[in-house]
C-alpha cells in the first residue's frame, strides 16, 4: 500500500505569491491533519479535516490560510500572499478515524524568497 | 495546559547500548500516545503506540512504558544501531500535541 504522499516536495515562492500544498492520505483513510515544522522545532498542529468537513482548524493562522479535503481528489492547504516567515516543512497525516493512528507523509518543504 | 515535553533534548549513546528516552506530559484525560522518529529532512515514521488501559508495549528493539501516575512515558531501545540516529517526538495525537523532540545520535 502507498503510503500518505504529498507534493511538491519542495516549494519556492516568492513574497506575495500563493502556495498550494497537496496531500493523498492512504488508502482507506478518510483523515487527514496538517502540522507545520519550522527548523530546529517540533510540529505545530494546523487543521483536522474528514472529506468535505473541516474538523478542527484551531491551529490555523486566521488571516491567508485554507485548507480543504473535497469529496474526490486531494487534501489542499493554500496559503495566499505568502511571507518569509511561511517558510517552513508542511506535513500531512492521515488515520483511517479519529481514534487510530495518524501516519506521516514525506513533507513539502516551502520556501518564501 | 496540556502539553507533550521531552525531558531532555539530545542524547548521545554508543553502539550496542540501550538508549531511553522521555517525555512527559500534563493533562490526565490523555489516552493514546505514539512515538515517532524522524530523520532529517523526512517525515516522522510511527515506530510504537500505547492507549492508556496499558503500561507496557513491546516492538522489535522498542519497548514504551507508560506510567500514568507520574504522567511519564518512555522509549527504550535495544541494541541502538547508528540507524536509529534521529530525532524522537512522543505525541498525545487525539490533543494534536507533539513535543520537541530528543535528539538522538549513536556513537560508532
Amino acid at each position: 500500500n502507498a503510503g500518505v504522499m504529498q507534493n511538491p516536495r519542495h516549494l519556492v515562492r516568492r513574497r506575495g505569491q500563493e502556495a498550494r500544498l497537496r496531500c493523498s492520505p492512504m488508502k482507506g483513510h478518510s483523515h487527514v491533519y496538517w502540522y507545520r515544522q519550522l527548523p530546529e522545532e517540533g510540529l505545530k498542529f494546523m487543521v483536522y479535516l474528514q472529506k468535505e468537513n473541516i474538523i478542527d482548524e484551531s491551529g490555523m493562522p486566521k488571516e491567508r490560510f485554507s485548507a480543504e479535503f473535497p469529496k474526490e481528489g486531494p487534501s489542499i492547504l493554500r496559503i495566499q500572499q505568502v511571507v518569509r516567515g511561511d517558510s517552513a516543512a508542511y506535513f500531512c497525516a492521515s488515520s483511517r478515524g479519529e481514534e487510530d493512528t495518524q501516519y506521516f507523509g514525506p513533507g513539502t518543504r516551502l520556501t518564501v524568497l | 495546559g496540556e502539553s507533550v515535553g521531552l525531558h531532555l533534548p539530545t542524547l548521545s549513546v554508543q553502539e550496542g547500548d540501550n538508549s531511553i528516552i522521555n517525555c512527559a506530559y500534563s493533562n490526565s484525560a490523555s489516552d493514546y500516545f505514539i512515538w515517532y522518529k524522524q530523520e532529517s529532512g523526512k517525515g516522522p515514521q510511527f515506530i510504537i503506540d500505547i492507549r492508556s488501559n496499558m503500561d507496557k508495549r513491546q516492538g522489535q528493539r522498542v519497548t514504551v512504558l507508560l506510567n500514568k501516575t507520574v504522567k511519564h512515558l518512555s522509549l527504550q531501545i535495544a541494541a541502538t544501531q547508528p540507524g536509529d540516529s534521529a530525532v524522537y517526538f512522543c505525541a498525545e495525537i487525539h490533543q494534536f500535541y507533539f513535543g520537541t523532540g530528543t535528539s538522538l545520535t549513536v556513537i560508532p
